[in-house]
């Protein structure tokens, strides 16, 4: 399967522990990007590498959240001191390169389904 | 926040027939992109319509976009028991992140 992949796809964790979630974007795809979605509603920006460069993140995201892209090839989102609320669907999506301004289609992943006791 | 607004938040339709979904947002944008989810799943990319089309097609879709009034339809003809899904639209106003509705619930009866 070349498309973008995400682990676990699913953690049940109670509340104040950490998670991480990881995301392996389809290959030699430089744009990655976090989404969170809840229950009944579409998904919500969280943040977008371009590379290894993490170049925006949603006010979203608290300080609690963090996400990284070391080596500009997979990602991982660490949610710390968990909360009820964080209780969602993790979304990863990737993009290939392409001009600027021209924006290309994002492949998502299956997700990671959080659940906080 | 949402960017934007999807209409009607439910459908049930019988196989065979159309189904018409809209879709209002608030911001100028690049283009406007239509997703799928299944129950519980990832998003598949269906369309993308540029800020300067007005119409697109692709196989059983055809999408509408009216930037003057800042709206969308997406239209699926000849329903499929497999077209039962979530439909998202999601905008981008140039800065890479999708802006999504809430999206609209779609049923196919068999």
């Amino acid at each position: 399967d070349t498309g973008v992949s995400q682990d676990p796809r699913h953690k049940i964790t109670k509340r104040g522990q950490n998670v991480t979630f990881r995301c392996d974007p389809i290959s030699e795809h430089n744009r990655l990007y976090w989404y969170r979605q809840t229950l009944g509603q579409g998904p919500e920006f969280l943040t977008y590498f371009q590379n290894e460069a993490q170049l925006e993140k949603s006010r979203l995201l608290s300080d609690r959240f963090s996400a990284e892209r070391p080596k500009g090839s997979f990602s991982t989102l660490e949610i710390q001191r968990t909360e009820q609320g964080d209780s969602a669907m993790y979304l990863c999506a990737s993009s290939p390169p392409g001009l600027a301004g021209v924006f290309n289609e994002q492949f998502f992943g299956p997700g990671t389904r959080l659940t906080v006791l | 926040s949402q960017q934007g607004e999807e209409d009607p938040q439910a459908l049930s339709i019988q196989e065979g027939e159309n189904a018409t979904m809209n879709c209002s947002y608030k911001t100028s944008i690049n283009n406007l992109q239509w997703y799928r989810q299944n129950s519980g799943r990832g998003l598949v990319h269906l369309i993308l319509i540029r800020s300067n089309e007005r119409e697109k097609h692709s196989g059983r879709l055809r999408v509408t976009l009216d930037t003057s009034k800042k709206s969308s339809s997406l239209l699926i003809t000849a329903s499929r028991a497999a077209d039962t899904a979530s439909y998202f639209c999601a905008t981008d106003a140039g800065d890479y992140k999708l802006s999504f509705g809430a999206g609209t619930t779609v049923t196919v009866r068999a």
